[in-house]
């Protein structure tokens, strides 16, 4: 089946530092990925819709200054989570499209990357 | 917001018990899907069921959509203690995913 990682799985981090996340789909091309938060014991919410060789689309509400996304190859894409503080500890989980044989897209989830800021 | 509604929030039952999620949403869609998280892992892909489809099986798995009534169901036949998760539907259209709030499941041996 479709494999998508995630690296780091886990990160602690000083406020104000910047850190970067990022999804790799292992056996296909992705040109559509997806960022999501949740917080404990919450639903994933949608942050940004990261498209290969173009701008990343913010959701309502998300920083797009603060959380960077680039999508540079079919198979990469990052989450920089910049000047980062304890509000934003939260865990992280990027998705990637597979366009299926029957034509209907199904997204695939990393494992996670669990992001906390002292 | 055409985010998914679902309930129970949470489920406890004995393994070998049936368990069924319901999941609505507001506005149309192209696919419903359903996934699992275990606890402080990423989804796992279940099963999606496409708006002009009424009912798909998947071996324990079996899922209805009834667009009239905007509402989902997941059902969850001879549980199993590993079936002890979260269960999340997500409305599909235009591509994005707009997931529920979720029902936790607990499958007691």
């Amino acid at each position: 089946g479709a494999v998508v990682s995630q690296h780091p799985s886990r990160v602690i981090c000083k406020s104000g530092t910047s850190v970067k996340i990022e999804c790799r789909s292992l056996d296909f091309q992705a040109t559509t990925m997806f960022w999501y938060r949740q917080f404990p014991k919450q639903s994933l919410m949608l942050m940004a819709t990261s498209n290969e060789g173009s701008k990343a689309t913010y959701e309502q509400g998300v920083e797009k200054d603060k959380f960077l996304i680039n999508h540079a190859s079919l198979t990469l894409s990052t989450l920089t989570v910049t000047s980062a503080h304890p509000e934003d500890s939260s865990f992280y989980i990027c998705s990637a499209v597979y366009l299926t044989s029957g034509g209907t897209d199904t997204q695939y989830f990393g494992p996670g990357t669990r992001l906390t800021v002292l | 917001s055409q985010q998914g509604e679902e309930d129970p929030q949470a489920l406890s039952i004995q393994e070998g018990e049936n368990a069924t999620m319901n999941c609505s949403y507001k506005t149309s869609i192209n696919n419903l899907q359903w996934y699992r998280q275990n606890s402080g892992r990423g989804l796992v892909h279940l099963i999606l069921i496409r708006s002009n489809e009424r009912e798909k099986h998947s071996g324990r798995l079996r899922v209805t959509l009834d667009t009239s009534k905007k509402s989902s169901s997941l059902l969850i036949t001879a549980s199993r203690a590993a079936d002890t998760a979260s269960y999340f539907c997500a409305v599909g259209n235009t591509g994005k995913l707009i997931f529920g709030q979720g029902t936790t499941l607990q499958v007691k041996p």
